[in-house]
């Protein structure tokens, strides 16, 4: 079945340190990909997407490149601000599907 | 920038007793699905709705869960009996078919 496995956290950064949160998933077909932000109290805001191999998402410095090769979209930013502080939800959406599913998310912590 | 919204924020409620959740969807959009979120837990699929009817659920989904959409604009979640173990945060999200777009919750406590 679908899956999507990402790193534990949490991930405790400095500001302007570069972040890597790893994201890999399982999937029959050709899937879309998506990082999800979700800030303390809040709900789910969609940060980026790619929705083909070797696309690349990018969105607020962030940025996912879809590897089919690898299975992956790793998340990245150059360098993160204290305001990046929250949990980071990598997910995918089959083809044809209609639900979503979702990593286990990464709390980031920037510490000023 | 359109988004979807939900009310309330927060529902506390006895266990036992009926709750509805309510969502408005992205007006242009068709498809509606509804997820939960256990405190510092995975985001779970509970169903997906189109063309007024249900296009997939999960195992979640049991008969205490159902969905309606009542008129053009709200799409809602009923829980019939609620259980200590439905406390929850929970996502509506609607699609263009392409993404998924999600509210902001409503967090669901159960005493």
């Amino acid at each position: 079945g679908n899956s999507v496995t990402q790193m534990e956290g949490p991930v405790t950064l400095s500001e302007e340190a570069f972040l890597t949160i790893n994201c890999t998933y399982t999937a029959t077909g050709y899937p879309s990909l998506f990082w999800y932000v979700q800030y303390p109290g809040e709900g789910l805001q969609l940060l980026l997407k790619a929705t083909k191999a070797d696309d690349k998402g990018s969105n607020k410095g962030f940025e996912a490149t879809y590897r089919k090769e690898t299975t992956s979209f790793h998340l990245e930013k150059g360098s993160v601000q204290v305001s990046d502080s929250a949990v980071y939800f990598c997910a995918l959406l089959n083809t044809g599907g209609f639900k979503t599913i979702f990593g286990a998310g990464t709390r980031l912590f920037v510490k000023a | 920038e359109p988004e979807v919204t939900q009310t309330p924020s927060h529902q506390v409620t006895q266990m036992g007793q009926e709750v509805i959740l309510r969502c408005v969807p992205i007006s242009n959009h068709l498809y509606f699905y509804w997820y939960r979120q256990i405190l510092g837990q995975k985001v779970e699929f509970l169903v997906s709705f189109y063309n007024n009817e249900i296009s997939e659920k999960s195992e979640i989904f049991d008969d205490q869960f159902s969905v309606e959409r009542p008129d053009g604009s709200n799409f809602t979640l009923k829980i019939r009996s609620t259980k200590l173990e439905d406390s929850a945060m929970y996502f509506c999200a609607s699609s263009d078919r392409l993404t998924q777009y999600f509210g902001p919750g409503t967090r669901l406590t159960v005493l």
